[in-house]
């Protein structure tokens, strides 16, 4: 099975220290997703790329989180510098934009706790 | 208003009880719309999509009433295998781009 491959799986942090997260989508998806997950708040959508294009990050904090697609096999979120507040579990997903339908693949997603 | 909403439980039913979700959205020039499933502590899984006639696969029915802008989950015969959270999801239009958005998620906890 084709899978969507995130690194790290875990990362603790201090405050104020840079994270950098990365996501493999499957080959040939042309659109990739980047979600953040809290008890408090669910799944929230932060940003998008189509033909690594970003399409849509109006969901990023854009003082300290960026998001990148550098090449079509790999994508990252960056935070700098972090907070207590980002510790989250972050997902990326990806899915291939045909029209109307279509569903994507989660990645297994990064746990961040910063302290 | 949330712009997808659903009920968040937890349906604690017995084995083998029909249970069904509901999910309110929004938007009405969405698009397509999906159910997932996420176990704890892991990632959300496409569980079926929802098609506007309608669509079963084995225990689990979806049904899409656009007038009303709501879809659902039909699960019958359940097992303790589907206890999970089922996302709702939607993929919407706005100012010319589509975007995904998630319901916060129905906790489903089923008994022996």
């Amino acid at each position: 099975d084709a899978r969507v491959t995130q690194t790290p799986r875990d990362k603790v942090t201090e405050m104020g220290q840079e994270v950098t997260m990365r996501c493999q989508p499957i080959l040939g998806h042309n659109t990739v997703f980047w979600y953040r997950q809290t008890m408090m708040q669910g799944l929230e959508l932060l940003a998008y790329f189509r033909n690594r294009a970003p399409l849509d990050d109006s969901g990023m904090p854009k003082d300290r989180f960026s998001a990148e697609m550098p090449d079509a096999t790999l994508a990252t979120l960056k935070i700098q510098p972090s907070e207590p507040r980002d510790s989250a579990v972050y997902f990326c997903a990806s899915g291939n934009y045909s029209g109307a339908n279509y569903g994507y693949t989660f990645g297994s997603g990064t746990r961040l706790t910063v302290v | 208003r949330k712009e997808v909403e659903q009920d968040p439980g937890p349906f604690n039913v017995p084995e083998g009880a029909t249970v069904a979700f509901n999910c309110t959205y929004s938007n009405s020039a969405s698009q397509s719309f999906f159910w997932y499933r996420q176990d704890c502590r892991k990632e959300p899984k496409l569980l079926m999509s929802v098609y506007s006639s309608g669509n079963e696969d084995g225990r689990f029915t979806a049904q899409l009433n656009r007038a009303s802008q709501y879809i659902s989950l039909l699960i019958r015969d359940s097992k303790l295998s589907d206890s999970a959270t089922y996302l709702c999801v939607v993929n919407m239009t706005r100012n010319s781009a589509s975007k995904i958005i998630f319901g916060s998620g129905t906790r489903l906890s089923i008994r022996p």
